[in-house]
């Protein structure tokens, strides 16, 4: 089975910290890389897809990079707010349409 | 609105019982997925089904059955043979088609399954 890490496994920061984590996979057999928000006693909620190699997506603060040759995402949070509290998961896919996730980061963004 | 319904939210069971674990969206996608969640552990993958009475096991399929008679729905039947039962089950649909599979996948609220 597929490998993908994410790291931290937890966070706590300040209202107003900028924070990023990590999701390293295996850069063979790539097809994508999903970034999804879980907050608790929600459900899972996509923020992006990413393809290609070098890509940069963004949404409001929060934003992710790609790197597919050596097999890692970056998720970047400028100024956190505490409605950003949420698990952050990461999953690749590879050759078809399932996921393989990573445990998740938990951050937690204190007022 | 359209969504992903699962029910029921929390599910008892006795030992040697099977249930049945309930999954319908009104988002008219083509691939549905079960998930299963423990503590400490990422989301894995039980079964899913790319469409209409086709599906295929994830990587821990056993002790678990599904079905997909229509689109719309893909129940998940947790059979006397699965271990360990108790754990957090999430379904998730997605657009399938050859020009988008690099596609989201949107989640139901999910059913926490308790073993009495």
């Amino acid at each position: 089975i597929l490998n993908v890490e994410q790291s931290p496994q937890s966070l706590h920061v300040q209202e107003g910290d900028s924070t990023n984590f990590t999701c390293s996979f295996p850069s063979s057999n790539f097809y994508a890389l999903h970034w999804y928000r879980w907050e608790t006693a929600k459900s899972p909620e996509a923020l992006f897809v990413m393809t290609l190699n070098g890509d940069e997506k963004k949404k409001g603060r929060i934003s992710a990079t790609l790197n597919t040759k050596e097999g890692y995402s970056y998720l970047y949070i400028k100024g956190s707010q505490p409605e950003d509290s949420a698990t952050y998961l990461c999953a690749h896919q590879g050759g078809s349409e399932k996921l393989v996730f990573g445990k998740g980061t938990k951050l937690t963004v204190n007022p | 609105d359209g969504g992903i319904t699962q029910s029921p939210k929390y599910l008892f069971r006795k030992e040697g019982q099977n249930v049945t674990l309930s999954c319908e969206q009104n988002l008219n996608h083509d691939a549905m997925y079960w998930y299963r969640q423990d503590p400490g552990q990422g989301l894995r993958l039980i079964y899913y089904s790319q469409i209409v009475n086709d599906f295929q096991k994830g990587d821990i399929a056993e002790g678990y059955s599904v079905s997909r008679e229509k689109k719309e729905s893909f129940p998940l039947t947790v059979t006397s043979a699965q271990k360990n039962p108790t754990a957090f089950y999430l379904c998730a649909s997605s657009i399938v088609t050859d020009s988008l599979r690099d596609q989201p996948q949107h989640f139901g609220d999910g059913t926490r399954l308790s073993i009495l």
